[in-house]
């Protein structure tokens, strides 16, 4: 399967426990993005990565989460100290970064239960 | 800032047609992508438009206006299987072209 893909697909933890997740893209694509969806809404942008730079991050990710991609393939989310309004599914797409529509390709996504 | 409007629910019968409309005000726009994401499921691309028209992809066809800030998809002939959310969203020039999602039309086809 060439395809975006994420684990876990499923995360069940207590509030205020730390949780990391992590999304492999496309091998060819060098932009990765992560974006958070809650039922009935459509996906919100959390933050960017081309190749290894992390170039933003929304203003509405608290100190709590971080993400990284270290050699500009996988990436990772973590979301320390976990709180109930986290419980989402988490989202992971990648775009090839040129061409006219940088289309990006998403994965299945984790969902995140913060009990 | 931005801000995505469209309609949050539309129900249409087999066979027919259906506009779904998105409205948009953001600064730097640099295009607009339809998806489509089946309940439970990742969103998966439709369509791109840059330029303002409409573009013809098989029975989905999108349209822009830039300076009207809207946009439509159109759906013919439709299929039970295109019950589904359609997410209008829009990329801009700015910050490695961050995309903004709309929240969705969910569209149920009935028989």
């Amino acid at each position: 399967d060439t395809g975006v893909s994420q684990n876990p697909r499923h995360k069940i933890t207590k509030r205020g426990q730390n949780v990391t997740f992590r999304c492999d893209p496309i091998s060819e694509h060098n932009r990765l993005y992560w974006y958070r969806q809650t039922l009935g809404q459509g996906p919100e942008f959390l933050t960017y990565f081309q190749n290894e730079a992390q170039l933003e991050k929304s203003r509405l990710l608290s100190d709590r989460f971080s993400a990284e991609r270290p050699k500009g393939s996988f990436s990772t989310l973590e979301i320390q100290r976990t709180e109930q309004g986290d419980s989402a599914m988490y989202l992971c797409a990648s775009s090839l970064g040129q061409g006219a529509n940088n289309e990006q390709f998403f994965g299945p996504g984790t969902r995140l239960t913060v009990l | 800032g931005q801000n995505i409007d469209q309609p949050t629910e539309m129900t249409a019968t087999e066979g027919a047609i259906v506009q779904i409309n998105c409205t948009y005000q953001t600064s730097g726009f640099n295009g607009l992508f339809w998806y489509q994401q089946h309940a439970g499921e990742a969103p998966t691309f439709l369509s791109y438009n840059v330029l303002d028209g409409l573009e013809e992809k098989g029975r989905f066809s999108s349209f822009l206006s830039r300076s009207k800030g809207y946009s439509y998809l159109l759906l013919k002939e439709l299929q039970m299987k295109d019950s589904a959310s359609y997410l209008c969203a829009v990329r801009k020039n700015t910050g490695g072209f961050k995309t903004i999602f709309g929240a969705g039309t969910r569209l149920f086809v009935k028989a």
